[in-house]
Order: C-alpha cells, then structure tokens, then sequence
C-alpha cells in the first residue's frame, strides 16, 4: 500500500506570494490533517479535513487555508507568505480521524526568501 | 492548557547503552499519548502509544508507561543501535477537541 505522498517536496518562494502544497493520503483514509514544523515552534496543528469538511482548526491566521477533494486528497494554501512561514510541512492520513493512528508523509519544505 | 514537555536534547549514546528520553504533560480530560520518531529526511512515525492510565505502549525494543499520578510517559530503551539515531518527539491528543500537540523533540545520535 502506498504512503501518504506530498508535492512538491521543496518549494522557494518570496515573501508576498501565496503557495499550495497537495497531499495524496494513502488509499481508503478520509481523514487529512496538516502541521507545520519549525525550529522554533516545533511541531504545530494547522487543520484537520473529513470528507471535505474542515472538521479541526488550530491557532493560525487566517493566510493558512485548506481543503480536501472527494478522493480524499487535500490542499493547503498559504497566501501573502512571510518569512516566518518559511517551515516544512507535513501531511498526515488516517482512517477516520485523529483517534485512529496519523500516517505521515515525508513533508514540503517551503522556503520564503 | 494541554501542553507536553521532553526533556531537551541532543543526546548522544554509545551503542548498547540504556536510553531515556523524558515526557511529561498538563491536560483537561482523559488524553492519549504518544511516541512518535522521525528518521533524517523522513516524515514521522508512530513509535508506540497508551489511551489511558497505567497502559504500557511498547515497539522495537522502546517503552513507555502512562503514569497519571506523575503525568508523565517516559520514553525507554534497553540497549540502543545506531539504527535508533533520530528526532523523538512525545505527543498527547487532547480528548475534548481531539487535537494533537507535540512535545520539542529530542535528537537521540547513537555511535558506534
């Protein structure tokens, strides 16, 4: 069975710009959920989606968006990017939300010049 | 809040030495905790977990015990390999809005 895959892996952007990272989570998952990892912060809960449905929120501002299509596959947003966003992004699958053990894909690195 | 805290890293251990890496929480309700490790230039993976008092999580030779009284739930190996050289990092699902918060991270380097 194929893990949970993240595009691209390595993104350089300029502050002021907007970017979307895409997770694929592995088949038969309906639950996705996004984090953000930075030294500083560590490892930080942005948005879990459930059938296309943002069903958990964490304390970000409103720049970060997401969603999820039908096949369970799901998009994150970032608009009007700072420096400080400037982190790696991990994606996470499970069955049926964050009860059930958190599949992990190997993360976007996104770097804001 | 719910909040987690390991003990700071780096550390560095000889091969077949004794590994403990330390967690404790503050949290509201009833949560389940975690271990979870990441390997260089991967995503993480669960490493072992307990849903509720006293339950021992245990996985390639690591432990942990969920203590309550002491709301702790400390990470164990017996005897470590280079191969365990990684990112730990401790995490508690809250049970009232079922979010996941991390602990820093402890960078764990085992030599030969």
């Amino acid at each position: 069975k194929a893990g949970v895959t993240q595009t691209p892996r390595y993104l350089i952007k300029t502050r002021g710009q907007q970017v979307t990272l895409s997770c694929s989570p592995i088949s038969g998952h309906r639950s996705v959920s996004w984090y953000q990892q930075t030294p500083g912060q560590g490892l930080q809960f942005l948005f879990e989606y459930f059938s296309e449905t943002q069903r958990n929120k964490g304390n970000f501002p409103g720049r970060f968006s997401g969603r999820q299509f039908s096949n369970s596959r799901s998009e994150m947003n970032v608009s009007t990017l700072e420096l400080g966003d400037s982190a790696l992004y991990l994606c996470a699958s499970s069955l049926e939300g964050m009860t059930n053990e958190q599949f992990f894909g190997p993360g976007t690195r996104l770097t804001v010049l | 809040g719910n909040s987690v805290t390991q003990m700071e890293g780096p550390v560095t251990l000889s091969e077949e030495a004794f590994l403990t890496i330390n967690c404790t929480y503050t949290a509201t309700g009833y949560p389940s905790l975690f271990w979870y490790v990441q390997y260089p230039g991967e995503g993480l993976q669960l490493l072992l977990k307990a849903t509720k008092a006293d339950d021992k999580g245990s996985n390639k030779g690591f432990e942990a015990t969920y203590r309550k009284e002491t709301t702790s739930f400390h990470l164990e190996k017996g005897s470590v390999q280079v191969s365990d050289s990684a990112v730990y990092f401790c995490a508690l699902l809250r049970s009232n809005d079922y979010k996941l918060s991390f602990g820093a991270g402890t960078t764990v380097t085992v030599r030969a």
